[in-house]
């Protein structure tokens, strides 16, 4: 069965660059979350996305932002990158509302330089 | 007081022996997960569960609604068991889930 995927897997790149995080949900999955975990840290919740809108945003800095596109992939982008953005940047698809599960996906690990 | 409790945080055992990990939560659930992590690795779904029990191999999860209370079990366990082990709980109607601290489990030979 065909899962979440993510990429790229792994990426470096220095302070105050830019990163574009992809994620492409289960097939007829039409919400995507977007979790940090940074070393050592729990997960939290970044925002999430529903039928291509914004449904809900959690600790999302200012210089991050996201959007779902008409295929449902989703995409992170950040910018002005700090050390202290080195993590693992998860996502998870789900399908309808309210959902009955997520599917998280590998990952994306982000280390800043 | 955390909306999602695990307990213990650290858990070492010996093959073979039965392990336990608990989680309470205080949210509203539409479902509870219980993921596993191995070090640097990504995180994999073990078990998605809204109510009662689910078994997959050597593992089973089983989740009390009005006690909000679950329970990951692992029968026989292998030294590849050692990873930590998170529960997360949430759905509801943004859908977005709120992670334990997650419990460090090792399996000594």
């Amino acid at each position: 069965a065909a899962g979440v995927i993510q990429s790229p897997r792994h990426l470096i790149k220095e302070k105050r660059e830019t990163a574009t995080l992809k994620c492409y949900p289960i097939p007829r999955h039409d919400t995507v979350y977007w979790y940090q975990q940074g070393p050592g840290q729990d997960p939290q919740f970044l925002i999430s996305f529903y039928e291509k809108m914004q449904s809900d945003k959690g600790s999302i800095p200012d210089r991050f932002s996201a959007q779902q596109f008409s295929d449902y992939h989703s995409e992170l982008n950040m910018s002005s990158l700090e050390l202290g953005d080195s993590a693992l940047y998860f996502c998870a698809s789900s399908r309808g509302r309210p959902t009955r599960g997520q599917y998280f996906g590998p990952g994306t690990r982000l280390t800043v330089t | 007081k955390n909306e999602v409790e695990q307990s213990p945080q650290n858990l070492t055992a010996q093959e073979g022996e039965f392990i336990t990990i608990n989680c309470s939560y205080s949210v509203g659930i539409s479902a509870l997960h219980w993921l596993q992590q191995h070090p640097g690795g990504g995180i994999v779904s073990l078990f998605m569960l809204s109510s009662g029990k689910k078994k997959h191999g050597r593992l089973i999860a089983t989740i009390n609604i009005q006690e909000k209370h679950s329970s990951l079990h692992i029968t026989a366990s292998h030294p590849r068991d050692s990873a930590v082990y998170i529960c997360a709980a949430g759905g509801g109607s943004q859908g977005n889930l709120i992670f334990g601290k997650g419990t460090k489990l090792s399996v000594k030979p």
